[in-house]
């Protein structure tokens, strides 16, 4: 089964900084790897998303994420952070052959102080 | 024309009660999952359902029970509750149809408290 590690737990950062979480995932076959964000009380929404092709995705709000395949990564970056990407992001993976279950990882707290 | 929708959005109930969490989907998506997001944070994936065939977390105490009337729907079930099945649970749809590539689009989370 496949399984995801963020090993960041909670990521303080000044507004402007940059932004990179980690996302190492665990499978031996191919795989969809896929960052979502939810913002405090909200649900999750996706971010970006990775299935083929050029492994550097660019996603919404400024995000991008490099598939790395040989380091099992997919790490989530962002040049400048602002306060309003104050919220909890959660890296995830499915197969892309079988039941299509989405596994998440435990989650990074981004924390943007002004 | 929310996507996923789910019904309540809270609720607080006593131990011991049997309560029902709704989710309907207006995207076709094929198949309909449960979530569990406990306190920390984490999500634990509780079920999927595509096309009559049901995936169970085996972790998944048997008091939870999915049902689901059509495709569109996938309704949650609890019996007996216990003050640990507080947590928010998130309903999530998605397509086999487009390669597994689509990703997961959630409902809003419906904040069960158990007192």
């Amino acid at each position: 089964a496949q399984s995801v590690s963020q090993h960041n737990h909670h990521v303080i950062l000044s507004e402007a900084a940059s932004l990179e979480l980690g996302c190492n995932y665990s499978y031996g076959g191919t795989v969809n790897l896929f960052w979502y964000v939810q913002y405090p009380g909200q649900h999750l929404q996706l971010l970006l998303k990775y299935f083929s092709g050029d492994p550097l995705v660019k996603g919404i709000k400024g995000f991008e994420a490099e598939f790395i395949k040989s380091k099992f990564s997919f790490n989530l970056r962002k040049p400048s952070v602002q306060w309003s990407d104050t919220a909890e992001y959660f890296c995830a993976v499915n197969a892309q052959t079988g039941a299509n279950n989405l596994f998440f990882g435990t989650g990074t707290r981004l924390t943007v102080i002004p | 024309d929310t996507a996923v929708s789910q019904t309540p959005k809270y609720l607080v109930t006593q131990m011991g009660n049997d309560k029902s969490i709704k989710c309907e989907q207006n995207l076709g998506h094929d198949t309909m999952y449960w979530y569990k997001q406990d306190s920390k944070k984490f999500l634990k994936i509780m079920f999927s359902y595509n096309n009559k065939e049901l995936i169970i977390n085996e972790t998944v105490p048997n008091r939870f029970s999915p049902k689901s009337p059509d495709k569109a729907h996938l309704n949650l079930h609890i019996n007996s509750l216990e003050l640990g099945d507080s947590a928010v649970y998130f309903c999530a749809s998605s397509s086999r149809q487009v390669g597994f590539s689509g990703g997961y689009t959630f409902g809003s989370g419906t904040r069960l408290t158990v007192v």
